[in-house]
């Protein structure tokens, strides 16, 4: 069955430092990956979109890479501050049908030490 | 914010009893997808709405049904409440004639079952 993995262990980060989650995926040949960031108690949020023939997206300090080969996405914060802590979840979707539904994973916690 | 409204925000309720959640979609988003979340999980997919009609469901048992109405306005219904149900509810729409299935979260509504 699809599976998507990201790192289950918490991050812990310097303030400054670049963070990097990394989100791994089985059985799947996904048409988009997104990632979203999420609060406690709180809905998640859109960050950013990438094609399946896109190498590289970027919007600010973030940026996302796609290896359609690796079945891998990598999600870059550079230049990390503490209001970045919260969790991160990669989805993804296929292109038509019952496929369109996003698989997500369960998410990555990030903590930025000030 | 995203314009996506829930409500409530917490509710209690008992084993086998029924609960209904709302949720109103961002302006100018005609499909609508409800998720379940468990702690530390990430969101699970009940089902989505598109013009009022039933577009993709997830492995969720009939007990869990829904509703879209012609204001894009949805509603999550859940009989014979278990203890399992207990999660955070989410609801996201998605932009008209999207091809890309981005979600824009509501807040989500806390569900406990004693």
């Amino acid at each position: 069955s699809q599976k998507i993995e990201q790192n289950s262990e918490a991050l812990n980060i310097q303030e400054g430092k670049t963070a990097t989650l990394t989100c791994n995926y089985t059985n799947y040949s996904p048409a988009y990956l997104q990632w979203y960031r999420q609060d406690p108690g709180r809905g998640p949020v859109f960050l950013l979109l990438i094609r399946e023939n896109e190498k590289e997206k970027r919007k600010e300090r973030l940026k996302v890479t796609f290896d359609t080969t690796l079945k891998q996405s990598l999600f870059h914060i550079t230049a990390s501050q503490p209001a970045d802590s919260a969790t991160y979840l990669c989805a993804l979707s296929g292109y038509a049908g019952n496929n369109r539904k996003l698989i997500w994973g369960l998410g990555t916690s990030l903590a930025v030490n000030p | 914010e995203t314009g996506v409204t829930q409500s409530p925000t917490h509710l209690i309720k008992t084993r086998g009893q029924q609960v209904t959640l709302r949720c109103s979609s961002q302006s100018g988003h005609n499909t609508v997808s409800w998720y379940q979340q468990a702690l530390g999980q990430g969101p699970q997919f009940i089902f989505q709405y598109y013009r009022e009609e039933e577009n993709g469901r997830g492995n969720f048992p009939p007990r869990f049904s829904g509703l879209q109405f012609p204001n894009y306005s949805s509603e999550l219904n859940v009989n014979a409440l278990e203890l399992d149900d207990s999660a955070l509810y989410l609801c996201a729409s998605s932009p008209s004639g999207g091809d890309t299935d981005t979600q824009y979260f509501g807040p989500g509504t806390r569900l406990t079952v004693l």
